[in-house]
């Protein structure tokens, strides 16, 4: 399985974009990408999910560059309720027990 | 509404004691989770079912185990809580058809062992 790395924390304020990005080196060829994001005391909710280059949805953009060692969850003009842990995922699309939840990314969006 | 449901929301239990979490889906979906989630840390699988009358380990299985005996419901047993397992436990369900690594993930039971 790829290991991701991602920033423990950050943050931002309100109308700002966001960006928070991911590293898997090791990312195999048939590996998808995947993000999450988890409220205080809830479960984690999907948000997206991509192969390569751009994907893009009604709540963010995932931009994977050629090599995909890297990704970019984009979450355009932030409120203050996209304050939530974000985790990033490298799995096969069709072995979905594989999802490894690392400790993701604690997002603040000040006023 | 359709979703994920767990039960209960909160368990307090002594040591030793036997143990079942509740998680029922009404989205037909064919492959079932269970997560558990310790203080400031990611979700760790515990077991997980593919499709009805099958189950497999996930990272941390021991100590638990699970059934699947139709579609819509996910039973994890605890047979002798230890304190190790207190925990929030969360369900979840894919289409592993569809999208797999697309999961529904239930509200969570938080579970405290004494």
């Amino acid at each position: 399985l790829a290991k991701t790395t991602q920033p423990i924390s950050m943050d931002s304020y309100e109308g700002q974009e966001v960006n928070i990005t991911c590293s898997h080196n090791n990312i195999a060829t048939n590996d998808y990408i995947t993000w999450y994001q988890q409220f205080p005391s809830q479960g984690p909710r999907f948000i997206i999910q991509g192969y390569k280059t751009k994907v893009t949805n009604e709540v963010a953009s995932l931009f994977i560059p050629a090599d995909r060692k890297s990704s970019t969850l984009s979450l355009p003009r932030v409120s203050l309720s996209d304050t939530a842990v974000y985790y990033c995922l490298v799995s096969k699309k069709t072995v979905a027990q594989k999802l490894v939840f690392g400790q993701g990314t604690r997002l603040t969006i000040n006023p | 509404i359709a979703g994920i449901t767990q039960a209960p929301t909160s368990q307090i239990l002594a040591a030793g004691r036997r143990m079942t979490l509740r998680c029922t889906q009404d989205m037909r979906h064919n492959a079932m989770y269970w997560y558990r989630q310790d203080l400031g840390l990611g979700l760790r699988l515990i077991h997980y079912s593919n499709t009805a009358g099958t189950t497999g380990k996930g990272e941390v299985p021991d100590g638990y185990s699970v059934s699947r005996a139709n579609t819509d419901d996910f039973p994890l047993t605890l047979a002798s809580a230890v304190p190790s397992q207190t925990s929030v436990y969360f369900c979840a369900s894919s289409d592993s058809s569809l999208a797999p690594n697309e999961q529904f993930f239930g509200p969570g039971t938080r579970l405290t062992v004494l």
